[in-house]
């Protein structure tokens, strides 16, 4: 069967860092994505890993681990702005993405 | 500007009524997909095409029909069959595959509600 499993819910205070996990068993695996979506909005998209390892763009990175079925993303000097969701997304063997609950993060002055 | 559009923003459904929600794209992607949301959980795949005048069933078809008679359009239809319809609606593109890194692109959704 497919799981994907992220917290809930994290707050965090403005200029600080974050990490939010996302644990997956899926049937296969071709990729993670990472995306933002802030209320009553379109997911946008932030970051794809295939292989081990990190990845990073700005303020945010993203980590992956194939044998543990695990990644993180990791942001950094939070502002206010980057209060949303995020969902972690694991594209299966037939090409279709499989989505997690999404984190709703806050952040606070 | 490419991206993809979806409308109405708001839909109001009578009992026993089928909606269309439209979702048009000029990314030229080959790929779309028809996604239900609800609060607190994750998105969740109802239809997919890969292809015009293809497509497949996702985890939760029942009650939804589409088509795909242009590769720039996938509408996606709510019938009276679908007995819990209130949801967000997100209609996405990309390129099929599964080892491009391209991401799918999201409209920005339609919001499904019951008179």
């Amino acid at each position: 069967g497919q799981n994907i499993d992220q917290p809930t819910e994290m707050t965090a205070t403005e200029g600080a860092i974050v990490q939010i996990n996302c644990t997956y068993q899926t049937s296969g695996f071709n990729g993670l994505f990472w995306y933002q979506q802030h209320a009553g909005e379109a997911p946008t998209f932030l970051s794809y890993n295939v292989l081990d390892g990190l990845e990073e763009k700005g303020r945010f990175s993203s980590f992956l681990s194939r044998s543990k079925g695990y990644s993180y993303l990791l942001l950094k000097e939070l502002q206010m702005k980057d209060s949303a969701s995020y969902l972690c997304a694991v594209r299966d063997s037939w090409g279709k993405l499989q989505f997690g609950a999404g984190t709703q993060v806050v952040v606070t002055p | 500007d490419g991206g993809i559009t979806q409308s109405p923003k708001y839909l109001f459904r009578k009992e026993g009524q089928n909606v269309t929600l439209s979702c048009e794209q000029n990314l030229n992607h080959d790929a779309m997909y028809w996604y239900r949301q609800d609060p607190g959980q994750g998105l969740r795949l109802i239809y997919y095409s890969q292809i015009v005048n293809d497509f497949q069933k996702g985890d939760i078809a029942e009650g939804y029909s589409v088509s795909r008679e242009k590769k720039e359009s996938f509408p996606l239809t709510v019938t009276s069959a679908q007995k819990n319809p209130t949801a967000f609606y997100l209609c996405a593109s990309s390129i099929w595959g599964t080892v491009s890194n391209q991401p799918q692109h999201f409209g920005d959704g339609t919001r499904l509600s019951i008179l």
